[in-house]
């Protein structure tokens, strides 16, 4: 069964950027996607991102646009998510997760979350 | 992006009660809505997918319904480890994919 395996936590300072890995443990990523979802302390589920490593296309939360990159790397099975320009609000918990994509003949679909990283905690303090 | 709203937002039950959570789109979604379960300080888990579709591996108690865009996470008997936050998403938009706000269901 696959297992997603995150990288350790971080402590950042407002304006620098952060990069979180996410390796496929016991398999591929093979025709899934990848999703980024972060949560604030105490808040909700906030999807990010994601991106379709056999493609290599990555699509993004329109109100993360420009400040996130999403790539992946099929021959080590490991997904990144980077964010710049941190600033506290940015304190959160993220988390990667493979999505079923669901595919039509003129579009396609992160379907579901089924499978979860643990989360990597990031700190952005002064 | 479609707004998706859960209610209530908690909820205090005890264990063998039967439990209804209710989550609202601001446009039809179909069936493309899913539903989690999160636990303090772990990740989310996938309970019900194209909003009824048990996920394998998940007590037969959860139950899902629902489409456009009206959907129902149901409870038949709570268990003492059911306790938890519960999110719906919505997969309809994507790239735009959003979540309710949650519902925490707590013991009475």
């Amino acid at each position: 069964q696959v297992q997603l395996v995150q990288s350790g936590a971080e402590v950042k300072k407002p304006g620098s950027s952060v990069k979180v890995s996410c390796k496929a443990s016991g398999g591929t990523f093979s025709s899934y996607a990848i999703s980024w979802v972060r949560q604030a302390p105490g808040q909700g589920l906030e999807w990010m991102g994601g991106i379709i490593p056999i493609f290599g296309t990555a699509n993004y939360a329109q109100k993360f646009q420009g400040r996130v990159t999403i790539t992946a790397d099929e021959s080590t099975s490991t997904a990144y998510m980077e964010l710049s320009s941190l600033r506290s609000e940015d304190t959160a918990v993220y988390y990667c997760a493979r999505s079923f994509l669901l595919t039509t003949v003129t579009t396609y679909y992160y379907y579901y979350m089924d499978v979860w990283g643990k989360g990597t905690t990031v700190t952005v303090s002064s | 992006d479609i707004q998706m709203t859960q209610s209530p937002s908690s909820l205090s039950a005890s264990v063998g009660d039967r439990v209804t959570i209710t989550c609202r789109a601001s446009q039809s979604i179909s069936s493309y809505l899913n539903w989690y379960q999160q636990k303090p300080g772990k990740a989310p888990k996938l309970l019900i997918y194209a909003a009824s579709s048990l996920q394998s591996g998940v007590p037969s108690r959860f139950s899902g319904s629902g489409s456009g865009t009206d959907f129902t996470l149901t409870i038949s008997s709570l268990q003492p480890e059911d306790f938890a936050t519960y999110y719906c998403q919505q997969s309809y938009s994507t790239p735009s994919i959003t979540f309710g706000q949650g519902t925490r269901l707590e013991i009475k």
